[in-house]
C-alpha cells in the first residue's frame, strides 16, 4: 500500500519550455503533498508544501511564480516549472501523506522526475 | 539550526560483506529518525522509522540503533547483496513540524557493492 506514483520520469526539453509534473497518490488520500528538488550527491531539498484546495507554501528562495503548484484534489498535485532554463535541471521528487487520528503519517515518495533542459 | 551528518559520505564493499554506516543529527525537539534507501534516480523507500524510546529496529537484514542521548544513530547492513548498492539517507523530524513535517534529511552514504 502508499504508493505514490510520479510522471513523467524524465524529460529533456529546450529552454523556455513549461514542464509539468505530476504525483499521484495511487491507493490513498493525500491531503498533503510535498515537491523537493535533488542535485547529484545531494540531500532532498523542500520547494514547497501543499495541501488539498489550498495554496502551496514556498521555502525561501523559491520562486512561486517559477514553480507553480496546484493540489486540486485528495490523489493529484502537479508542478509546472515555468520558462525553465538550464538551471533548473535537477531531479524533482513529490511525497504525500495523510492525515489520521494519530496524526501526520508517514510520507511516502514518487520515484521522482529526472528534468534536463537544454 | 537542525542538521543531520551522514558518514562515511561514500563506502565500497565486497558482497557478502557487513557494513554500517553512521549518523549523526543535533534536531531539537526530536520526534523520529527514519532510514530511507534510494536506488539511482528514484525515491527513497523507507526501511525503518524509530522513535525516542526505541534503540533498535530491524528489517530483514537491515538493523538499525538509536542512541537519543548521544544522538546518534547507525544502519547496519548485513551479508550485503550487489542490490544493495545505494544511497541510504537518514531523516530525522522534529515534534514541532515545520516546513516538510519538521523533517531534515541528511546527505545519504553512497554504498556500492562489489562482486
Amino acid at each position: 500500500g502508499a504508493v505514490v506514483s510520479q510522471h513523467p520520469s524524465r524529460v529533456i526539453c529546450k529552454s523556455g519550455t513549461s514542464v509539468k509534473i505530476e504525483c499521484r497518490s495511487l491507493d490513498f488520500q493525500a491531503t498533503t503533498m510535498f515537491w523537493y528538488r535533488q542535485f547529484p550527491k545531494q540531500s532532498l531539498m523542500l520547494m514547497a508544501t501543499s495541501n488539498e484546495g489550498s495554496k502551496a507554501t514556498y521555502e525561501q528562495g523559491v520562486e512561486k511564480d517559477k514553480f507553480l503548484i496546484n493540489h486540486a484534489s485528495l490523489t493529484l498535485s502537479t508542478l509546472t516549472v515555468t520558462s525553465a532554463h538550464p538551471e533548473d535541471s535537477s531531479f524533482y521528487i513529490c511525497s504525500a501523506r495523510w492525515t489520521g487520528r494519530g496524526g501526520n503519517q508517514p510520507q511516502h515518495f514518487g520515484d521522482g522526475t529526472r528534468l534536463s533542459i537544454l | 539550526k537542525n542538521q543531520v551528518e551522514q558518514s562515511p559520505q561514500s563506502l565500497i564493499i565486497l558482497e557478502g560483506k557487513n557494513c554500517t554506516l553512521q549518523c549523526n543529527y543535533t534536531v531539537s525537539p526530536f520526534s523520529n529518525l527514519r532510514w530511507y534507501k534510494q536506488d539511482t534516480g528514484r525515491g527513497p523507500v523507507s526501511l525503518t522509522i524509530m522513535t525516542f524510546s526505541e534503540n533498535t529496529k530491524s528489517n530483514g537484514r537491515y538493523t538499525a540503533t538509536l542512541d537519543a542521548d548521544t544522538k546518534q544513530s547507525s544502519l547496519h547492513i548485513t551479508a550485503s547483496q550487489l542490490s544493495d548498492s545505494a544511497s541510504y539517507i537518514c531523516v530525522v523530524s522534529a515534534k514541532s513540524g515545520g516546513g516538510a513535517d519538521g523533517l531534515t534529511f541528511g546527505k545519504g552514504t553512497h554504498l556500492i557493492i562489489q562482486p
